[in-house]
């Protein structure tokens, strides 16, 4: 079946500093990736959608030039959260959508930032 | 545009006992529908999907859903439940484009008791 890795699982960063998260499709490729944020006890929110080799299609208030979302590939896609603060802290999941298996999602990444 | 509301936010029941998760959705052209099992600081599990034919549709871990296009709704079951069944559901809905998002309902915290 469809797997989706997702790296690092959990992350602690200092203020101010950035981070990146990866998301590989490791036995298909994606055509589309997703990113969504996850607040405690709450519903994923999608905060981007990418094609590989295009732009990332952000969602109305999720500022692009703090989560900075590369596709370069079929198999990869990574979310840099670009000088963070406490704020940021969350779970962060990607999604990878094949054209046979649908959407897989990663492990999440919960990020600290101290 | 899609919208997901899952009408119950927790649901306690005892081991061995059947369980209904509630999901209603609308949407304005046809869709596929999705249910999804996540456990603390994990991703998302497919448990099952309906994208066409019978509307009753079975999925992994003794799960079943159906689909009910006039009342447009896809309630998750089970008849009988086991303790390693705690865990957040959610129901999702996507468009039938190519690469299309999903959207999420609120999700349902299902919680079985010894």
């Amino acid at each position: 079946g469809a797997v989706v890795s997702q790296h690092p699982s959990r992350v602690i960063c200092k203020s101010g500093t950035s981070v990146k998260i990866e998301c590989r499709s490791l036995d298909f490729q994606a055509t589309t990736m997703f990113w969504y944020r996850q607040f405690p006890k709450q519903s994923l929110m999608l905060m981007a959608t990418s094609n590989e080799g295009s732009k990332a299609t952000y969602e109305q208030g999720v500022e692009k030039d703090k989560f900075l979302i590369n596709h370069a590939s079929l198999t990869l896609s990574t979310l840099t959260v670009t000088s963070a603060h406490p704020e940021d802290s969350s779970f962060y999941i990607c999604s990878a959508r094949g054209q046979l298996y649908g959407y897989t999602f990663g492990s999440g990444t919960r990020l600290t930032v101290v | 545009a899609q919208s997901v509301t899952q009408l119950d936010s927790q649901v306690p029941v005892f081991e061995e006992a059947p369980v209904e998760l509630r999901c209603n959705y609308s949407s304005s052209v046809s869709v596929y529908l999705f249910w999804y099992v996540q456990y603390p600081n994990q991703g998302l599990q497919l448990l099952l999907k309906y994208l066409s034919g019978s509307t009753l549709v079975k999925g992994i871990n003794g799960f079943e859903a159906e689909f009910n296009k006039s009342q447009t709704s896809f309630h998750l079951r089970k008849p009988s439940v086991h303790i390693s069944d705690t865990a957040e559901y959610f129901c999702a809905v996507s468009d039938q484009k190519s690469g299309s998002r999903l959207t999420f309902g609120e999700g349902t915290q299902l919680t079985v008791n010894p």
